[in-house]
């Protein structure tokens, strides 16, 4: 139980298109899901905190109107980032904690974006 | 947010106990101790959470001493498959957010 997915699992995009990530929770509501950023042989770092229904909070530093973030369902939040450089290349995490309960937070796979 | 401190690498071999300590000297009152493993590529998995004292599972083992200023996670004989970056968290039971540290490389050997 407490699968959580991410679509696409790598993404090819140019330069000034945006593209969207998908975090879905397979096997639970998620009342709160998380992104987060990783550069290569770094560690992940927090981007927003997605609640269902309301606005994301953005960790200071991540700018909410590149990253936008959509939380419409109990089980999917989406990760658009509008107008993509190179520099926003990295591999994007959501993870997402089960409605009512604690600490527990469940990770998805990844998405590997990587802009030309 | 209590902030951690881990080893950055750790070399072991096939068979060996490994003990990754972290140090989290600001820990408040409601604060859980966290594990969790990560290969390359994927997303983090959960190990192990604890309060104090001591917590076994199925893959490890959490020892928390009393001040609970620094715990460490104990692998019983590791294998090639547990090369892994170990990261340690901290953070309180209805917070919600986790701040990952740097995390501890861990290289097993055959």
């Amino acid at each position: 139980g407490a699968v959580v997915s991410q679509h696409p699992s790598w993404v090819i995009c140019k330069s000034g298109t945006s593209v969207k990530i998908e975090c879905r929770s397979l096997d639970f509501q998620a009342t709160t899901m998380f992104w987060y950023r990783q550069f290569p042989k770094q560690s992940l770092m927090l981007m927003a905190t997605s609640n269902e229904g309301s606005k994301a909070t953005y960790e200071q530093g991540v700018e909410k109107d590149k990253f936008l973030i959509n939380h419409a369902s109990l089980t999917l939040s989406t990760l658009t980032v509008t107008s993509a450089h190179p520099e926003d290349s990295s591999f994007y995490i959501c993870s997402a904690r089960i409605a009512g309960e604690t600490y527990e937070q469940y990770f998805g796979p990844g998405t590997r974006l990587t802009v030309t | 947010l209590a902030k951690t401190t881990q080893p950055i690498s750790m070399d072991s071999y096939e068979g060996q106990e490994v003990n990754i300590t972290c140090s989290h000297n600001n820990i408040a009152t409601n604060d859980y101790i966290t594990w969790y493993q990560q290969f390359p590529s994927q997303g983090p998995r959960f190990i192990i959470q604890g309060y104090k004292t001591k917590v076994t599972n199925e893959v490890a083992s959490l020892f928390i001493p009393a001040d609970r200023k620094s715990s460490t996670l104990s692998l019983p004989r590791v294998s090639l498959s547990d090369t892994a970056v170990y990261y340690c968290l901290v953070g309180d039971t209805f917070g919600g957010k986790l701040i990952f540290g740097q995390g501890t490389e861990l290289s097993v050997k055959p």
